[in-house]
């Protein structure tokens, strides 16, 4: 199956930083998505990102299909944006392991 | 936008017994949703492909008879955990997509499992 890689594996911010999260994968796909995994377990679907860049707000992402790796940005980061982040990849979605971000007032 | 309900969000079993997961599309159909179980601090494993009309499909290691998939329509698709043992105790959680799909897979709100 497709590997993911995600990295940092943690990653603490003070509020206002800016962050990049990486997402390497394994083989080429034509379905990429970042999901933000809140503390009761919610996925929420940041990006749905094969290809090219997207911004909502303070985050935005870039997909470099042909060099296989998926970068999501985060500005000015509020306690909220605190939670698991994940990159998944496929058809049946395949999951990285996550960045943990902690948000620090 | 696609939503998927799942319910019960939190259920707490006895060893030995039975527990019923319902994942529903709300506002669109889907041939095909997805069932994956989430240990604490880890990732999303999937564990089986859901198929309406006919058989899941299950990832290697899954008990197909431990864990039963029906997907009796095109908005509903269930997860028993049977014979629940403690060790099933985990989070599940489903997922399906919209057809077209420029946004991608919707999860579910999950079900945290605890069997005693």
């Amino acid at each position: 199956g497709i590997q993911v890689e995600q990295s940092p594996p943690d990653l603490i911010l003070q509020e206002g930083a800016n962050s990049t999260l990486r997402c390497n994968f394994s083989d080429s796909v034509n379905n990429l998505q970042w999901f933000h995994q809140n503390p009761w377990g919610q996925l929420i679907n940041l990006f749905y990102i094969p290809s090219g860049t997207k911004q909502n707000g303070r985050l935005s992402a870039t997909t470099v299909a042909t060099e296989r790796y998926s970068l999501l940005y985060i500005s000015s980061s509020q306690t909220t944006d605190s939670g698991v982040y994940f990159c998944a990849v496929g058809d049946k979605l395949s999951f990285g392991a996550g960045t943990t971000v902690t948000v620090r007032a | 936008g696609a939503v998927v309900s799942q319910h019960p969000s939190r259920v707490i079993c006895k060893s030995g017994t039975s527990v019923k997961i319902e994942c529903r599309s709300l506002d669109f159909q889907a041939t095909t949703m997805f069932w994956y179980r989430q240990f604490p601090k880890k990732s999303l494993m999937l564990m089986a492909t859901s198929n309406e009309g006919s058989k899941a499909t299950y990832e290697q290691g899954v008990e197909k008879d431990k864990f039963l998939i029906n997907h009796a329509s095109l908005t509903l698709s269930t997860l028993t955990v049977t014979s629940a043992h403690p060790e099933d105790s985990s989070f599940y959680i489903c997922s399906a997509r919209l057809a077209g799909g420029i946004y991608g897979y919707t999860f579910g709100s999950g079900t945290r499992l605890t069997v005693v």
